[in-house]
């Protein structure tokens, strides 16, 4: 059972969009991403997280900008959406400790189709 | 620079049989962590596996075992009596020290019934 939502979990819209993808998570991690994966590909890092008010840009550039507000929310916001932001978008998180050997924990998803 | 390489795009298998899933990786690092994570088709990718670098013991969770040969930078997932649910995309995946995981492009493993 998956205690990191994200919603919506498939969106369809049109170009110039403003589009937020809700991230949430009930288990008190400090470390959240936002992973880019094109059907059938590799995950591509394009935001992380260390706590509340950090926020680093990952390895794929993206246009996507982040916030991290609270501990528990890790929003992702595209101000105006392209077709080429098509893609699944995967929301992880993992708790912050001495010891790295912490997998992360991942959302469904969200499917975003631009038009 | 780190990379993860699964050389095997696509696998199928029978039922019942056992199958290994092929990864080798690069990195500088002498202390980092292997996982092979698990993303069944429009399901949640949910962790396998994991490996520390330096444990020389095979990590093994019941059907599921790993071949870490560290000098050769080798992660193979052995996956025993296959099942039709084990069907899905497999990710290899490198963690350093930074907390950041590059992930491999993906194995898609069918079973076949």
């Amino acid at each position: 059972e998956a205690d990191i939502y994200q919603t919506p979990r498939y969106l369809v819209i049109g170009t110039g969009k403003k589009i937020t993808l809700e991230c949430s998570q009930t288990m008190g991690h400090d470390k959240m991403y936002w992973y880019q994966q094109d059907p059938g590909m590799e995950l591509h890092l394009i935001h992380y997280s260390y706590g509340v008010n950090s926020t680093e840009k990952g390895d794929l550039s993206s246009e996507s900008t982040v916030s991290r507000i609270r501990t528990e929310h890790f929003p992702l916001t595209l101000e105006s959406a392209r077709p080429s932001h098509t893609s699944q978008y995967l929301c992880a998180s993992s708790p912050l400790t001495g010891d790295s050997n912490q997998p992360q924990h991942f959302g469904d998803g969200t499917r975003l189709s631009i038009l | 620079a780190q990379t993860v390489t699964q050389s095997q795009p696509e696998m199928s298998v029978q039922e019942a049989e056992t199958v290994t899933l092929s990864c080798t990786y690069d990195t500088s690092e002498n202390n980092y962590y292997l996982f092979w994570y698990k993303q069944p088709p429009s399901r949640q990718m949910i962790l396998v596996i994991r490996q520390e670098a330096y444990k020389q013991q095979n990590a093994t969770e019941n059907r599921f075992s790993v071949n870490f040969q560290k000098a050769a930078k080798s992660f193979s997932l052995k996956i025993s009596d296959s099942q039709l649910g084990d069907t899905a995309m497999y990710f290899c995946a490198l963690m350093n020290r930074d907390d950041k995981i590059i992930f491999g492009k993906g194995t898609r493993l069918h079973i076949l019934p």
